[in-house]
């Protein structure tokens, strides 16, 4: 999992609250991405930042949002606008000139929201 | 949006066998990648192929790419029972920078 760090590795959560998941990496990388993973299917981009301060949509960014404050850390917040939240979050990184070469990531959270 | 399709859904084989995946995808790419997934672990970046390339191995692995037919299949050679979990291709669309990841395929190797 090579120096990105998610915690928690289980989340639980009532309906209507909201979360934040942590990611820290100390990889030195400038970019960073945190996917959505349903089961049985392949991960979906909720929002990526290619450098502090700064950061985009990705393709399901609606009842989430993000901050980049630090290089080494891109928290991502499931609100409770996020219909169907449950799910396994995976965070990654890379250089800024190879993100789209290769990306590294974290062991993931799994969110369960009853 | 998910680009990539992977066929089978599934696959077991005996160690030693082979075990092909099969990736298709929709538009331009600048590359292609394969990534594997221990069961509720994160990815690991296994292989890249760029899209004027045909064919790179890696130890026993070997990914073909076909631009003409939006398709890339990975071999894995004398498989063994730890090669066990999911496989995703990824595509780097045509001038951007982002990865879309294919459903991809559970590989199940018995010992």
């Amino acid at each position: 999992d090579g120096g990105i760090t998610q915690s928690p590795k289980y989340l639980f959560r009532k309906e209507g609250q909201n979360v934040t998941l942590s990611c820290e990496q100390n990889l030195n990388h400038d970019a960073m991405y945190w996917y959505r993973q349903d089961p049985g299917q392949g991960l979906r981009l909720i929002y990526y930042s290619q450098i502090v301060n700064d950061f985009q949509k990705g393709d399901i960014a609606e009842g989430y949002s993000v901050s980049r404050e630090k290089k080494e850390s891109f928290p991502l917040t499931v609100t409770s606008a996020q219909k169907n939240p449950t799910a396994f979050y995976l965070c990654a990184s890379s250089p800024r000139d190879r993100g789209a070469l290769e990306q590294y990531f974290g062991p993931g959270t799994r969110l369960t929201v009853t | 949006s998910q680009q990539g399709e992977e066929d089978p859904q599934a696959l077991s084989i005996q160690e030693g066998e082979n075990a092909t995946m099969n990736c298709s995808y929709k538009t331009s790419i600048n590359n292609l990648q394969w990534y594997r997934q221990n069961s509720g672990r994160g990815l690991v970046h296994l292989i890249l192929i760029r899209s004027n390339e045909r064919e790179k191995h890696s130890g026993r692995l070997r990914v073909t790419l076909d631009t003409s037919k939006k398709s890339s299949s990975l071999l894995i050679t004398a498989s063994r029972a730890a090669d066990t979990a999911s496989y995703f291709c990824a595509t780097v669309p045509y001038n951007t920078d982002k990865l879309i990841f294919g459903t991809g395929t559970r590989l199940q190797v018995f010992p």
